[in-house]
C-alpha cells in the first residue's frame, strides 16, 4: 500500500485565494482525520470522518474552512477566502475501525502571503 | 475534556547515551496510549501502542514505553540514541472505542550531540 497520499505537498498562495488541499487514504481504512501542525498550537484535529460522513467538525476554524468526502478513497479540504494566518501544514491520517492507530500523510505546507 | 501533556519542550543528548520522554494524561478512563515520531518534513509516524496487558510494551527503532496507571504515565524510552533519532516525538490518547480520535500532547524535540 502507498500509504496516505496527500497533494500538494507545498502550496503557497496570495491572501484571498481559495487553496484545495487533497487526501488519498488507505484502501479500506474508513476513518479519516485533517489536522493543523502550527508552531503555536501543535496538533490540532479540524474534522474527521467515519464512512465518509463527517462526525466532527468542531476544529474547523471558521466558515472559510470545508472539508468534504466525496468517496472511500478521496477527501479534501478547502479555504476560501485564505488569510495569512492559515499558514501551517496540514496533514490527514486515516486508520481502520480498530485501534491501530492512525496512518498520517507527509503533509501539505501551505503558505498564505 | 482529554488532554496529554508533554513537559519537555526540547531535549538534548549526546549519542549513545540514553532517553526517557514524559507523557502524562488525563482522561476519563484508562485511554488507548500511543507514541508518535515526527521527522524534519515528514509525517508522523507510530512508534507504538498500549491496549491493555504487560504495561511495558516495546515498538519499532529500538523504543519502548511503560504504562503506569497510578501516575497516569506512559514515557517513551530508548537506552541508546542515534543520530537518526533526532525528532519530534508526540504522545497521544484515544478512547476505548471505535473512532480512534486522538488527542496529542504538545510534542517533545530532541536533538542528538555527536
Amino acid at each position: 500500500d502507498a500509504g496516505v497520499i496527500q497533494s500538494p505537498r507545498h502550496e503557497v498562495t496570495e491572501m484571498g485565494q481559495e487553496v484545495t488541499l487533497r487526501c488519498k487514504p488507505i484502501s479500506g481504512h474508513d476513518y479519516l482525520f485533517w489536522y493543523r501542525q502550527t508552531m503555536m498550537r501543535g496538533l490540532e484535529l479540524l474534522i474527521y470522518f467515519n464512512n465518509n460522513v463527517p462526525i466532527d467538525d468542531s476544529g474547523m476554524p471558521e466558515d472559510r474552512f470545508s472539508a468534504k468526502m466525496p468517496n472511500a478513497s478521496f477527501s479534501t479540504l478547502k479555504i476560501q477566502p485564505s488569510e495569512p494566518r492559515d499558514s501551517a501544514v496540514y496533514f490527514c491520517a486515516s486508520s481502520s475501525d480498530s485501534p491501530y492507530g492512525y496512518t498520517f500523510g507527509s503533509g501539505t505546507r501551505l503558505t498564505v502571503v | 475534556a482529554q488532554s496529554v501533556t508533554q513537559p519537555d519542550i526540547h531535549i538534548t543528548v549526546s549519542e549513545g547515551a540514553s532517553l526517557e520522554l514524559r507523557c502524562n494524561y488525563s482522561y476519563g478512563a484508562t485511554p488507548y496510549l500511543f507514541w508518535y515520531v515526527q521527522s524534519p518534513g515528514q509525517g508522523l509516524q507510530l512508534l507504538l501502542k498500549y491496549f491493555s496487558g504487560d504495561t511495558l510494551v516495546q515498538g519499532i527503532k529500538g523504543f519502548e514505553a511503560e504504562f503506569k496507571r497510578s501516575q497516569s504515565s506512559f514515557n517513551l524510552r530508548k537506552p541508546s540514541v542515534h543520530w537518526s533519532d533526532a525528532a519530534e516525538y508526540f504522545c497521544a490518547v484515544g478512547p476505548r472505542a471505535a473512532g480512534n480520535k486522538l488527542t496529542f500532547g504538545g510534542g517533545t524535540r530532541v536533538l542528538v550531540k555527536p
